[in-house]
């Protein structure tokens, strides 16, 4: 079974600008979440993805939105870009069955704003 | 707010020297308390997930064990394969989703 796929792996933006990140999630997971990691602050929650609903929000500002399909893929957006963006953005999926919550990550997305 | 503390943040060892790595955690309801392994440019890997106190769970050399304020994982007999950073996190109950708080996590070094 296909684990989670993310695109692109590597991306380098300048500052203003604005970024698109796209996940593929293990066949049949209907929940899709993004966290970003950076050295200094570890994991954050993102937001969270549930049957094309945002199920959960974490404490970012607004640049950062989201969005699933009816195939529950998801894609990411960052507007204005700051250097402060400059992350490894990771993307997991969960089954949502009953007894088993386990989220799965992908190998993520590394971006760099310069 | 929910917290997970992680301790120590680096420990190194020597091949075939057992030791254990602690999670911390405050939580208003504990859904899940996850155990993930992630090597250097990767997404991390599941291992374990404890569900209530008193749960342990094996797999390999690594054990983890689950209290009402902490988990344990322990590293019996490391290999130099088994140097990541080892993550924990806590799920709140399911009205709020699935979001996971992830502890700063443990950096381990097995040295041959």
């Amino acid at each position: 079974k296909a684990g989670v796929t993310q695109t692109p792996r590597y991306l380098i933006k300048t500052r203003g600008q604005q970024v698109t990140l796209s996940c593929s999630p293990i066949s049949g997971h209907r929940s899709v979440s993004w966290y970003q990691q950076t050295p200094g602050q570890g994991l954050q929650f993102l937001f969270e993805y549930f049957s094309e609903t945002q199920r959960n929000k974490g404490n970012f500002p607004g640049r950062f939105s989201g969005r699933q399909f009816s195939n529950s893929r998801s894609e990411m957006n960052v507007s204005t870009l700051e250097l402060g963006d400059s992350a490894l953005y990771l993307c997991a999926s969960s089954l949502e069955l009953a007894g088993v919550h386990e989220q799965y990550f992908g190998p993520g997305t590394r971006l760099t704003v310069t | 707010e929910d917290q997970v503390t992680q301790s120590p943040e680096a420990l190194r060892l020597q091949e075939g020297e057992s030791s254990s790595l602690n999670c911390s955690y405050t939580v208003s309801g504990l859904r899940g308390l996850f155990w993930y392994r992630q090597d250097p440019g990767k997404g991390p890997e599941f291992l374990f997930t404890l569900y209530s106190a008193g749960e342990e769970k094996e797999k390999e050399r690594l054990k983890a064990t689950l209290t009402k304020k902490e988990s344990f994982l322990h590293i019996t007999a490391p290999k130099p394969e088994d140097s990541a950073t080892y993550l924990c996190a806590v799920q709140r109950p399911s009205y709020a989703g699935n979001m996971l708080t992830f502890g700063g996590g443990t950096r381990l070094m097995v040295k041959p």
